[in-house]
């Protein structure tokens, strides 16, 4: 069975100021999925980025960018920039590459405060 | 394009009680799936249904179950509520049949009392 695991429960950042949030994750599957979460107050879970394990090139999405190092199981995501609107907590999440389903394992979370 | 609607958003219910669920996926999406959010154990996948069949279980008792209609719409029906089936039930739907990227749905909040 998949573990994902993030080890920071809470951040915090000043504004315009640049975060890292960091994940590992257990598997022996050769080919997967990795995705960043993000959920605000409102709850709504939102895809931030995602990455094929197959590709060797880090995902960006605007001021989010990812550090993939597939040896060692580390998925870490960089918020450039901060911004009030990035306050939320953070889940890093993995699927498995097969035919039988789309099924995220979530790690626990790290909350990230950013301050005026 | 309409996202991932969930109803009802808020609902309480007394214990011994049952509750279903209703979630409707993005349009053209067929692969549904529900999770459970509650802050002990955090998201915790309950089941994924793919053209009407049930592809994936989570680990739960069997009061929980699901079912996918022919549209893709989805429901979970939770019977003999326990107080700690309080929790945000999330419901998230795919494209295709796997690799797929997750769009989720605002949430439905059960309260057991």
């Amino acid at each position: 069975a998949q573990t994902v695991t993030q080890s920071q429960p809470e951040m915090s950042v000043q504004e315009a100021e640049t975060v890292t949030l960091s994940c590992t994750y257990d598997t022996s599957e050769s080919n997967y999925y990795l995705f960043w979460y993000k959920q605000p107050p409102s709850r709504q879970m939102i895809l931030v980025i995602r990455q094929e394990a197959y590709k060797q090139q880090n995902a960006t999405e605007n001021r989010f960018s990812v550090n993939f190092q597939k040896a060692a199981k580390s998925f870490s995501l960089k918020i450039s920039d901060s911004q009030l609107g990035d306050t939320a907590m953070y889940f890093c999440a993995f699927m498995k590459q097969q035919a039988a389903g789309n099924k995220l394992t979530f790690g626990g979370g790290t909350r990230v405060l950013v301050k005026p | 394009k309409a996202g991932v609607t969930q109803t009802p958003r808020y609902l309480i219910k007394t214990r011994g009680q049952q509750v279903t669920l209703s979630c409707s996926p993005i349009s053209g999406h067929r692969s549904v799936s529900w999770y459970q959010q509650t802050p002990g154990q955090g998201l915790q996948f309950l089941f994924e249904y793919f053209s009407e069949t049930q592809r994936n279980k989570g680990n739960f008792p069997g009061r929980f179950s699901g079912r996918q209609f022919s549209n893709s719409r989805s429901e979970m029906n939770v019977s003999t509520l326990e107080l700690g089936d309080s929790a945000l039930y999330l419901c998230a739907s795919g494209q295709g049949a796997e690799g797929n990227t997750i769009y989720f749905g605002e949430g439905s909040w059960l309260t057991v009392v």
